[in-house]
């Protein structure tokens, strides 16, 4: 089982829907997590934290579930410039693990 | 702005050259991650400096990867002997939040 796994989708959503991805990990020992989008041919940028109380940035919501493994990716009303490849980030100690991302394009 | 920087931002050689890559983190900042994305694929975790503290170098495929940091400051990724499976996008970043654009090698 690989360490961290995400759907890679592509997700196609109109825009204004409300979209949700999934990441699994599999060391119950990860202790930080991090949500990032990666544009086509561009380094990857931190988008936000995610911590188990959850944690919201404008359309954007994050939730950790420690019991299951997973951590999810919320976006409301997207927007055509949501458009990305959204990473999973799993940090075990020193180690810090990208998920192989999920595609979404948001459509007009 | 003082962001990461890496240089060159293309580099083509031929099979058997010996490449250098440089990453300029942002001052200050103690930690620092070198990943390779080949295209179409996630980052692969290669090698991440702490400080003066030894590097993790888990992540590094074969011993023709070799990787420098004096102290808080540059850092270079030397590949030895490349070979056409080491074309990728090579990324550092300062920190886990601020990511250089990228050294893309070609392998020809």
């Amino acid at each position: 089982r690989k360490e961290v796994e995400q759907d890679p989708g592509p997700f196609n959503v109109p825009e204004g829907a409300t979209v949700a991805f999934n990441c699994t990990y599999s060391n119950s020992a990860s202790q930080s997590f991090f949500w990032y989008r990666q544009d086509c041919r561009k380094e990857p940028k931190l988008l936000m934290s995610v911590y188990s109380s959850g944690n919201e940035d404008g359309r954007f919501t994050a939730q950790l579930n420690r019991a299951s493994q997973y951590i999810s990716l919320l976006i409301r009303d997207s927007k055509l410039s949501d458009s990305a490849t959204y990473l999973c980030v799993v940090i075990n100690y020193d180690k810090v693990i990208f998920g192989p991302g999920t595609s979404l394009s948001v459509i007009p | 702005g003082a962001g990461v920087s890496q240089s060159p931002s293309n580099k083509v050689t031929e099979k058997g050259k010996d490449v250098e890559l440089r990453c300029d983190p942002i001052s200050g900042h103690t930690a620092l991650y070198w990943y390779r994305q080949r295209l179409g694929q996630g980052l692969e975790f290669l090698i991440y400096f702490q400080g003066n503290s030894a590097p993790d170098k888990s992540g590094l495929p074969s011993d023709r990867f070799s990787a420098e940091r004096t102290g808080e400051s540059v850092s270079t990724l030397t590949i030895q002997r490349t070979q056409q499976e080491d074309s990728a996008v090579y990324l550092c970043a300062s920190t886990l939040r601020y990511f250089g654009p990228g050294t893309r090698l070609t392998v020809l």
